[in-house]
């Protein structure tokens, strides 16, 4: 149980075009995503935390009009990175909550490669 | 500010125990993580602890010392497949996670 997926796992694409990440918890209900960015040997950081029906929380520094978050339902978390740039390029990973449980564990997708060129 | 330490790099060889280190300064503490890390991969849970002692699971346990602010994983019998980055993460008084850098283990032969 708790298997959270994300499509695409890896994408290409041109400077200045967007690209959406869609992140999906199979099993269960999330009501909390996360949406981490990982760049090579170095941590996990958060971006934003995203709670179903309500607007997404960014952590400081990171461009909220540029990652538009939607969490459209208790099982769809959306990352759209707007108007990428080379510097976007990074390995996006994506976590759900599931609501039935009450230790807080965060179950991660696959993540996403991304790579703008 | 919040901080967790870990180091950055272990080797240890195929057979063997290793601990692995983890002390943190946070606002608030409602238990503390460790996921293993494969490259290119995202994290996969192992263990939680939110009390004091000692948790063991197979191959690998997990202590804590709220009082010291301290955990450690703890890998024995070490495969090959252990080689990852094992990271360790607290949730505090908001629940948000907060997480260390990392320890990568390299497993030798």
């Amino acid at each position: 149980g708790a298997v959270v997926s994300q499509h695409p796992s890896w994408v290409i694409c041109k400077s200045g075009t967007s690209v959406k990440i869609e992140c999906r918890s199979l099993d269960f209900q999330a009501t909390t995503m996360f949406w981490y960015r990982q760049f090579p040997k170095q941590s996990l950081m958060l971006m934003a935390t995203s709670n179903e029906g309500s607007k997404a929380t960014y952590e400081q520094g990171v461009e909220k009009d540029k990652f538009l978050i939607n969490h459209a339902s208790l099982t769809l978390s959306t990352l759209t990175v707007t108007s990428a740039h080379p510097e976007d390029s990074s390995f996006y990973i994506c976590s759900a909550r599931d609501r039935e449980r009450d230790y807080y564990e965060q179950y991660f997708g696959p993540g996403t490669r991304l790579t703008v060129t | 500010g919040q901080n967790i330490d870990q180091p950055t790099e272990m080797t240890a060889t195929e057979g063997a125990i290793v601990q692995i280190n983890c002390t943190y300064q946070t606002s608030g503490f409602n238990g503390l993580f460790w996921y293993q890390q494969h490259a290119g991969e995202a994290p996969t849970f192992l263990s939680y602890n939110v009390l004091d002692g000692l948790e063991e699971k197979g191959r690998f346990s997990s202590f804590l010392s709220r009082s010291k602010g301290y955990s450690y994983l703890l890998l024995k019998e070490l495969q090959m497949k252990d080689s990852a980055s094992y990271l360790c993460a607290v949730l505090d008084s908001n629940y948000q996670l907060i997480w260390g850098a990392g320890t990568k283990l390299i497993i030798k032969p």
